[in-house]
């Protein structure tokens, strides 16, 4: 089954304590995302990878770092956690296009990881 | 990638059509309209997409205006299940950032 997996799902940390979320998908797709979701502020994008190897900051990337080793996975790491970074996360994939003649391409989210830093 | 703009609610009777418009006036030549909704917290789910005709499938039908400047989202017999927040995302094939904005919230009303 196509799918993109989150884990943990839920986590409850403490400021300063490094934590690492992973995101792992199995559709060999180039693109990765990271998006935060606060109330009444929608998704934003933290960071994205168009390939291996290949990152770059999205709108809301302080306080977090990526890395993508292999195409499957893109973990979402955080340093020093504060409790700014409470938040829903959610982790997506999609193939990328070589032109716009090559069509659009859906993006598949995974289930979500639920982060409280007290 | 140009950024949208939507209407923050919309309610919609139950088995009446839902049409959620979606402006997306600053659109470059090469980039596709996307919808998305999202169902209480769970992730964001993909609905359709088009880049100048208008597009139908099981779900929804995708109407873009001819200058596309702005394009409406059709759920033709609208359920409880449809209530969710929907987005509208322009993005081009090989383009780098998703701009999701807080989308419409629609309710579905028995």
């Amino acid at each position: 089954e196509a799918q993109v997996t989150q884990n943990p799902r839920y986590l409850i940390t403490v400021t300063g304590k490094k934590l690492t979320v992973t995101c792992s998908q199995n559709m060999n797709h180039e693109y990765m995302s990271w998006y935060r979701q606060d109330p009444g502020l929608g998704l934003r994008q933290i960071y994205y990878s168009m390939n291996v190897e290949v990152t770059d900051k999205g709108d809301v990337p302080e306080g977090y770092k990526v890395s993508r080793k292999e195409k499957r996975n893109f973990p979402l790491i955080l340093e020093s956690p504060s409790p700014n970074q409470t938040s829903l996360y959610f982790c997506a994939s999609s193939f990328l296009g070589q032109g716009v003649s090559s069509g659009g391409y859906e993006q598949y989210f995974g289930p979500g990881t639920r982060l409280t830093v007290t | 990638d140009a950024k949208t703009t939507q209407p923050p609610s919309m309610d919609c009777a139950e088995g009446r059509a839902a049409n959620l418009p979606c402006n997306h006036s600053t659109i470059s030549g090469n980039e596709y309209v996307y919808w998305y909704r999202q169902i209480h917290s769970q992730g964001p789910q993909y609905i359709i997409h088009g880049l100048k005709n208008n597009e139908t499938n099981e779900m929804a039908s995708l109407i873009i205006t001819e200058d596309r400047k702005s394009s409406t989202l059709i759920l033709p017999h609208a359920t409880l299940r449809d209530t969710a927040v929907y987005y509208c995302i322009v993005r081009a094939p090989t383009g780098n950032q998703f701009y999701f904005g807080t989308g419409t919230s629609l309710t579905v009303i028995p």
